[in-house]
């Protein structure tokens, strides 16, 4: 079966600076994984996803996340933070072993001071 | 608009009431995701449609759960007997096909079960 986690519950960097949000991920099969943001009260957008192409994926508002196999890690980073990055970020596993339904990390709360 | 729409946004109920939230995917997504998230988690998966066949059901969706996708369109999500328990966000999201997409989410429906 698969699971991920996500290894801080909160984060808080200042603006300017980069910003590292983990997760780590298990599976049987070739993974999908996806990161998600969720401002508050709002829906849940797509950042960026791996399906086994490049393992470096490129999402929006210069996000990036890397595929690492050998430590089952897809650690979301961006080089400088932004006061409007502030959200619930979630890092998201599918795969054939579960019908490709998904699951959720806990999430992690971003915070980012002037 | 051609997101995914959920009805009603918002629904407070007294506990031992009936209540059904509707979802509208996206036009033409053969795939249909229901999930629950309460404060502070991520969203947890309770059950998918492939057109109209549902085809896994998570062990958090008691009996009390019922979930149809008559038509292979919009789907309904009913809670019968509802309990202060079911306080949560129903979120509906859909795909246009298992592996490695995306998944489109809509913006929830907020049930307060007094």
């Amino acid at each position: 079966a698969q699971s991920v986690t996500q290894l801080d519950s909160h984060v808080s960097v200042s603006e300017g600076t980069p910003v590292l949000l983990r997760c780590n991920y298990s599976s049987s099969y070739s993974p999908s994984l996806f990161w998600y943001v969720q401002h508050p009260n709002k829906g849940l957008q797509l950042l960026l996803k791996y399906t086994s192409a490049a393992t470096l994926v490129k999402g929006i508002n210069g996000f990036e996340a890397e595929f690492k196999k050998s430590e089952t890690s897809f650690h979301l980073t961006k080089p400088s933070a932004h006061m409007s990055d502030a959200a619930e970020y979630f890092c998201v596993v599918s795969d054939q072993g579960g019908g490709f339904k998904t699951i959720f990390g806990a999430g992690t709360r971003l915070f980012v001071k002037a | 608009d051609t997101g995914v729409s959920q009805d009603p946004r918002h629904k407070i109920t007294k506990r031992g009431q009936n209540v059904t939230f509707r979802c509208d995917p996206i036009s033409e997504h053969n795939r249909l995701y229901w999930y629950r998230q309460t404060l502070g988690q991520g969203p947890e998966f309770l059950t998918y449609f492939q057109n109209e066949a549902q085809l896994e059901k998570s062990r958090l969706l008691s009996d009390r759960f019922s979930a149809e996708r008559p038509k292979g369109s919009f789907s309904t999500l009913e809670i019968q007997r509802t309990e202060q328990g079911d306080s949560a966000m129903y979120l509906c999201a859909s795909s246009p096909d298992p592996k490695g997409n995306q998944q489109f989410f809509g913006p929830g429906t907020r049930l307060t079960v007094l």
